[in-house]
């Protein structure tokens, strides 16, 4: 079956330290994934996605995921964070098995603090 | 310019009232999508519509009535909904159907009273 999960349901980081954002999946072959940020009562943002290629995927505002394909993951990350990033992060697979349909996870609330 | 514009962005209704979402999106994608999101949880998909035929329909009840006028245009019918039906709606589009990234208006906060 196809699946992503978020184990953290929160992520508290201090201002200006790198953060990571944890992300794993299960597909049937290739893998399409996302990340989005959702700002309170806002739409989904699109931030960025691996396809193919690099492994390392840079996005929107100073984010970046990294793909690993052994550990099926697929984190964002970035170098130093702002209290501004403060939202609820989204991964995100295309459900390859006939409707590509997106399948979310449920969500990491990251937290930076001042 | 990746806009997907909702409107109302709010919306208060009684369970015996009628009312419509509506989404439009100029970036010439001609795939659309409509998803319910309640509050903390990740968005669920309800409808999908691929250069203006229904694609997808998630199994949404009746009471719901998606309608594409043109390319360009999403609508969704509401019709004798129940307050458990309160909740964000968020419309999407994309270039193709299926295809890689799926681009979000901001959504439109419904609550049935």
């Amino acid at each position: 079956a196809q699946s992503v999960a978020q184990p953290e349901d929160q992520v508290n980081v201090a201002e200006g330290n790198p953060l990571t954002v944890k992300c794993t999946y299960s597909v049937s072959g290739n893998p399409y994934l996302f990340w989005y940020v959702q700002y309170p009562n806002r739409g989904l943002q699109f931030l960025l996605k691996y396809i193919t290629g690099d492994n390392l995927v840079k996005g929107s505002y100073g984010f970046e995921a990294e793909f690993n394909k052994s550990q099926t993951s697929f984190h964002l990350k970035k170098p130093s964070a702002l209290v501004s990033d403060s939202a609820l992060y989204f991964c995100a697979v295309r459900d390859e098995s006939g409707t590509y349909k997106y399948i979310f996870g449920t969500g990491t609330r990251l937290k930076v603090l001042a | 310019d990746t806009e997907v514009t909702q409107t109302p962005k709010h919306l208060v209704m009684g369970m015996t009232n009628k009312k419509s979402l509506k989404c439009e999106q100029h970036m010439g994608h001609r795939a659309m999508y409509w998803y319910k999101q309640k509050a903390k949880k990740p968005p669920e998909l309800m409808f999908v519509y691929s250069y203006e035929k229904l694609s997808i329909n998630e199994s949404v009840p009746s009471r719901f009535s998606p309608e594409c006028p043109n390319s360009s245009l999403l609508n969704l019918h509401l019709h004798a909904l129940q307050p458990e039906d309160s909740a964000l709606y968020l419309c999407a589009s994309s270039q193709e159907y299926p295809t890689d990234t799926q681009y979000f208006g901001p959504g439109t906060r419904l609550t049935v009273l």
